[in-house]
């Protein structure tokens, strides 16, 4: 496609219920990562992709967070159980995997539990 | 965790003013970019500049990396009212993958 898809753009689930949020990157972009934003805050890198394989799963907040991605290409984040400080737009941006390529990000999900 | 603290955390100015936001970081860096985001959606990036470069241009923008105090400034020269919008530097970490890193962002609101 012409940019990086997310999926869906909002999502209203109630606690405790498990969510997932898809994202379809620039086609041949090998790097793929995933970010959590709260209300007016900064970034929080989630998780990195290169191909299908995670070197960084550092930034996953706990274990009810895990996130694949097959084919190279399409990603899903999978959060279980979720819980109210869930809240936050989920970015999902894409790149060429070599030095100096810039991220291109999708318009998010808005991800609101109740 | 936040690699780059960006500076003012808010800035608001007088259309036609230039607007100047610094970032600063903490490890060795490939590169830093700069971008922007309008109504907490998607990010656009805006402009790179790699360690072994000391400024950039492009269009209004003006970036400046100094990789001894380990910060960056974005200059936007002539603000308009468009370019109202949050703006945050990312860090790629040298070494092993390239693990892109975002600041907290600095609010900018460029008043007609």
């Amino acid at each position: 496609g012409a940019g990086v898809s997310q999926s869906p753009s909002n999502k209203v689930t109630e606690k405790g219920k498990d969510v997932e949020l898809r994202c379809d990157p620039i086609s041949g972009h090998t790097a793929l990562y995933w970010y959590r934003q709260s209300l007016g805050q900064g970034l929080e890198f989630l998780i990195y992709f290169q191909g299908n394989s995670a070197p960084d799963k550092s930034g996953l907040p706990s274990d009810r967070f895990s996130a694949e991605r097959t084919g190279g290409s399409v990603s899903t984040l999978t959060i279980q159980r979720t819980q109210q400080e869930d809240s936050a737009v989920y970015l999902c941006a894409s790149s060429w995997d070599r030095g100096g390529s810039p991220l291109h990000f999708g318009n998010g999900t808005r991800l609101t539990v109740t | 965790s936040q690699q780059g603290e960006e500076d003012p955390q808010a800035l608001s100015i007088q259309e036609g003013e230039n607007a100047t936001m610094n970032c600063s970081y903490k490890t060795s860096i490939n590169n830093l970019q700069w971008y922007r985001q309008n109504s907490g959606r998607g990010l656009v990036h805006l402009i790179l500049i790699r360690s072994n470069e000391r400024e950039k241009h492009s269009g209004r923008l003006r970036v400046t990396l100094d990789t001894s105090k380990k910060s960056s400034s974005l200059l936007i020269t002539a603000s308009r009212a468009a370019d109202t919008a949050s703006y945050f530097c990312a860090t790629t970490s040298s070494g092993g993958y390239q693990k892109v890193t975002f600041g907290i962002g600095t609010k900018l609101q460029v008043i007609p």
